[in-house]
């Protein structure tokens, strides 16, 4: 088994702050990703890194950054904090050839 | 752009009933479905999956999948207010490292 963790859990910010989030697994999975859940409905992809140092856009990339800076390792970076944000950042992973994803515990954001 | 529907938006089952929900994926190039359950402020858990056409059961749970149609459905019999939850359908297109995920369906379990 493995295990997924981001940092921090809660994170509030203010308004047009750059804000970075971590995550980090030891699953020695090759796929890492980034999603935004909002209200608790469903998942919108932000981007996905199939390999050290690749950053694939997903759906809802503007807005954000990414980084792979090492295999168990994946950022990403809110750039301009928009007011009255308030989601759930959740990063997963999954294994070549097994596209069934693993997900982190979130980190939930706040921006005053 | 791959769309995920899923259907209902929120279902309200007794305990001990059977709760039934939907999924469908407009991109005809989708060949692998996943349930996921997502318990309130918890992150979401795989559940159950499928790429063959037909029906798969584990315990309470079967998932049935129409690759005609592009639907698949989760039962869940003899449901326990520890069911409710979101539940999130996923599909992934051929050849691709993503999934796209639906909006998902929240289910009540009332005891």
């Amino acid at each position: 088994g493995g295990i997924i963790t981001q940092t921090p859990k809660f994170l509030i910010g203010q308004e047009g702050q750059k804000l970075t989030l971590k995550c980090q697994q030891n699953f020695n999975h090759d796929t890492m990703y980034w999603y935004r859940q909002d209200s608790g409905k469903g998942l919108r992809l932000i981007y996905y890194s199939i390999t050290e140092n690749d950053l694939q856009k997903g759906d809802l990339s503007e807005g954000y950054d990414a980084s792979r800076e090492k295999k168990s390792s994946f950022s990403l970076t809110v750039t301009s904090a928009q007011k009255n944000e308030m989601a759930v950042f959740l990063c997963a992973s999954s294994g070549t050839g097994q596209d069934t994803q693993y997900f982190g515990p979130g980190t939930r954001l706040l921006v005053l | 752009q791959q769309k995920v529907q899923q259907s209902p938006e929120s279902l309200i089952v007794p305990e001990g009933g059977m709760a039934s929900l939907n999924c469908t994926s407009s991109d005809r190039n989708v060949d692998y479905f996943w349930w996921y359950r997502q318990h309130s402020g918890k992150s979401p858990k795989m559940l159950m999956s499928i790429f063959s056409n037909g029906e798969k059961e584990e315990g309470r749970f079967t998932v049935h999948l129409n690759k005609a149609s592009l639907h698949t459905s989760l039962h869940i019999r003899d449901s326990q207010p520890s069911d409710s939850a979101l539940y999130l359908c996923a599909a992934r297109g051929s050849g691709y490292n993503k999934l796209t995920f639906g909006k998902g369906t929240v289910l009540l379990v009332s005891p």
